[in-house]
């Protein structure tokens, strides 16, 4: 099973700053990896997919790189609605695993 | 427009049963795989179940396996999660979710549906 390791647990940001979310995978899973974000008492909602390509209806402040076994998401101004957890998600193979999350939030 | 509607859920005592279904409109059902992923409360998300869109091949996390039932009614629409032996560990809002691209082997997940609470407590 491929475990994924997200970092930091918490990441505490000031609006209008940048925030750099690290998923790390225990082997390579190419470039399918993606990056969900989960808002409290709403289902998680896809973010990005193939590790750099944005989801319908998120902004280009969000971006994503990486491939094999380093991933970052970055948000490059951050706006009071996108404080939340970020979850990443390899889906190279089975099992399909999920990281611990990052929770986003305000510093 | 495309969406999934949960039903089911609810306080069972442990050892009982529960029944979850994901009603999908909006797309094709029977072209996509469908899966089952939980969230204890306050804890990250987990995949407990997938099924194939023919429902020909089924995947269970070990922590299920034996226990839940995947299933799916294509010309209803309708997707299951059918819950025996329930533990308190299995506490956790259940989501049913799309798979992401038509006929995927494995893929993201990019339609859910609500989510519904499911309490094993006596």
């Amino acid at each position: 099973e491929i475990v994924l390791t997200q970092s930091p647990a918490t990441l505490s940001v000031s609006a209008g700053e940048r925030a750099t979310l690290s998923c790390r995978a225990s082997q390579s899973v190419s470039r399918d990896l993606a990056w969900y974000q989960q808002k409290p008492g709403q289902a998680p909602r896809l973010l990005m997919y193939g590790a750099s390509t944005r989801a319908t209806g998120f902004p280009a402040r969000f971006s994503g790189s990486g491939s094999g076994t380093e991933f970052t998401l970055t948000i490059s101004s951050l706006q009071s609605e996108d404080f939340a957890v970020y979850y990443c998600q390899q889906y190279n193979s089975w099992p399909l695993t999920f990281g611990g999350g990052t929770k986003v939030d305000i510093k | 427009q495309v969406q999934l509607v949960q039903s089911g859920g609810g306080v069972v005592q442990p050892g009982g049963s529960l029944r979850l279904s994901c009603a999908a409109s909006g797309f094709t059902f029977s072209s996509y795989g469908m899966h089952w992923v939980r969230q204890a409360p306050g804890k990250g998300l987990e995949l407990v179940a997938f099924i194939r869109n023919d429902g020909g091949t089924t995947y269970y996390a070990d922590s299920v396996k034996g226990r839940f039932t995947i299933s799916r009614d294509n010309p209803r629409n309708i997707l299951y999660l059918q819950m025996n032996s329930l533990r308190a560990e299995d506490t956790a809002v259940y989501y049913c979710a799309r798979d992401f691209s038509l006929l995927a082997v494995a893929d993201c997940f990019n339609v859910w549906g609500q989510g519904t609470m499911v309490t094993v407590s006596s």
